[in-house]
């Protein structure tokens, strides 16, 4: 298996710009998370999906973050407008649903917004 | 204020040496503990579990500990090796309606040869 794909791996783009995270989780995985890592907070889970359900979106900083799980397979961050504080890197995780299942992180995607 | 705490924030040892990491949480209900490896611009991967019961696992040159009394956890290193380098994250899963993985900062540790 591929593990968990993340696209793109680097985005750099201005303030006010819509930015889209993609990611793919493991096959047969049916939890999905959203992580963001910044030195100063470490990683802090923004929303989860199980069976491509949100079940809990505490973590999303604000209306300008938003996540899509349209099938199995697939899903999306989107940041809309970009600011210069959302520079961190994002990662994805997936796992099988349960409390003691492994999450598999993904590569990850450093934004930089400037 | 976090409800994982990890210390040290950073270590540096000599290649060879022995080395342990804290974890101390003041989340609950908990459900189980894990520790991460995270080498520098990688995702991290696990690498122990340890539920409420269990009081230590090994994982090769990695022994963690848990004392759910006490809520303290601790990764003990042995014969560090230069890969060893990374970020190690200690993670608790606690109830908030569903069980939610609560992360601590980690700890950097750096192996010189």
């Amino acid at each position: 298996d591929a593990g968990v794909i993340q696209s793109p791996r680097h985005e750099v783009t201005e303030m006010g710009q819509e930015v889209t995270l993609r990611c793919k989780p493991i096959s047969g995985h049916n939890s999905l998370f959203w992580y963001r890592q910044t030195m100063m907070r470490g990683l802090e889970l923004l929303i989860y999906f199980n069976n491509n359900v949100p079940i809990d979106d505490s973590g999303m900083p604000e209306d300008r973050f938003s996540a899509k799980m349209p099938n199995a397979s697939f899903s999306t961050l989107k940041i809309q407008p970009s600011e210069p504080r959302d520079s961190a890197v994002y990662f994805c995780a997936s796992s099988v649903s349960g409390k003691g299942y492994e999450q598999y992180f993904g590569p990850g995607t450093r934004l930089t917004v400037t | 204020k976090n409800q994982v705490e990890q210390s040290p924030q950073s270590l540096i040892i000599l290649e060879g040496k022995n080395c342990t990491l804290q974890c101390n949480y003041t989340v609950s209900p908990f459900s189980n503990l894990r520790w991460y490896k995270q080498d520098t611009g990688r995702g991290p991967v696990s690498l122990t579990i340890m539920t409420f019961s269990e009081n230590t696992k090994s994982n090769g040159r990695y022994t963690a500990t848990l004392d759910a009394d006490t809520k303290q956890s601790s990764l003990h290193i042995t014969a560090s090796q230069l890969s060893d380098s990374a970020s190690y994250i200690c993670v608790v899963r606690v109830w908030r309606g569903s069980y939610i993985p609560t992360f601590g900062r980690g700890t950097s540790l750096i192996v010189h040869p």
